[in-house]
């Protein structure tokens, strides 16, 4: 089947810098998106989501953009702090019908703070 | 709020052995799931209900078995424990299916 991946498995960023991470997704027919931080040894925790009708929504110190045209998500984290480091994923669904067997996740960036 | 809550947190098996694992919300969420999550290999849904008195396979369904207890509890069960069910489990819920999900902490399987 279509499924969500990312572009990076790494990403190391300078602490204060903007943080982006990237999502290619295949499935022309998701029309909602998340995006999901998890730290070692947690489960994943909702950060944003976007549904297909948006190409931008932000949040507190997260914007997350998407290009339906070349099936790309990104999420943008501003200042980043130490807490920041984690993994985060993408998933997507396809509300429409139902979409009941929940999200379909991408293998996740793991994101590194340097001081 | 406790959210969503998963038993145990660590579980070693021998192989051959059973087990449960135990997952409950108190978010009044109508739909229920449970993933596994491998290194390299993301969250992969084993076993869905998108409402109390249904349950469906996901992607990765063989070796397990669910019970939709009630509207609060999802419990995943290993009748004969496997090592390649070595995994990290996630019990999740959402309002209505295709909705975001919430997580538990996970509980950390090993199959020796």
């Amino acid at each position: 089947g279509e499924n969500v991946g990312l572009h990076l498995p790494t990403l190391s960023v300078q602490e204060g810098d903007n943080s982006i991470i990237n999502c290619a997704y295949s499935n022309s027919a998701s029309d909602y998106f998340i995006w999901y931080k998890q730290e070692s040894g947690k489960g994943p925790q909702f950060i944003i989501d976007i549904r297909s009708n948006m190409d931008k929504r932000q949040g507190q110190r997260v914007t997350v953009l998407l290009n339906k045209t070349v099936k790309h998500l990104s999420l943008q984290i501003a200042a980043t702090q130490p807490g920041d480091s984690a993994v985060y994923f993408c998933a997507e669904n396809i509300s429409t019908g139902g979409g009941a067997d929940g999200l379909t996740f991408g293998k996740g960036t793991h994101l590194i703070i340097q001081p | 709020n406790a959210g969503v809550t998963q038993t145990p947190k660590f579980q070693v098996l021998k192989t051959g052995q059973s087990m449960t694992l135990q997952c409950a919300q108190d978010m009044n969420h109508n739909s229920m799931y449970w993933y596994r999550q491998d290194p390299g290999m993301g969250l992969r849904l084993i076993y869905y209900s998108a409402s109390e008195g249904t349950t469906d396979k996901g992607e990765v369904p063989n070796g397990y078995n669910v019970s939709r207890l009630n509207k609060r509890e999802f419990s995943l069960r290993l009748e004969s424990a496997a090592p390649s069910q070595t995994s990290v489990y996630f019990c999740a819920s959402s309002a209505w299916g295709g909705e975001k999900l919430f997580f538990g902490s996970g509980t950390q399987l090993s199959v020796l």
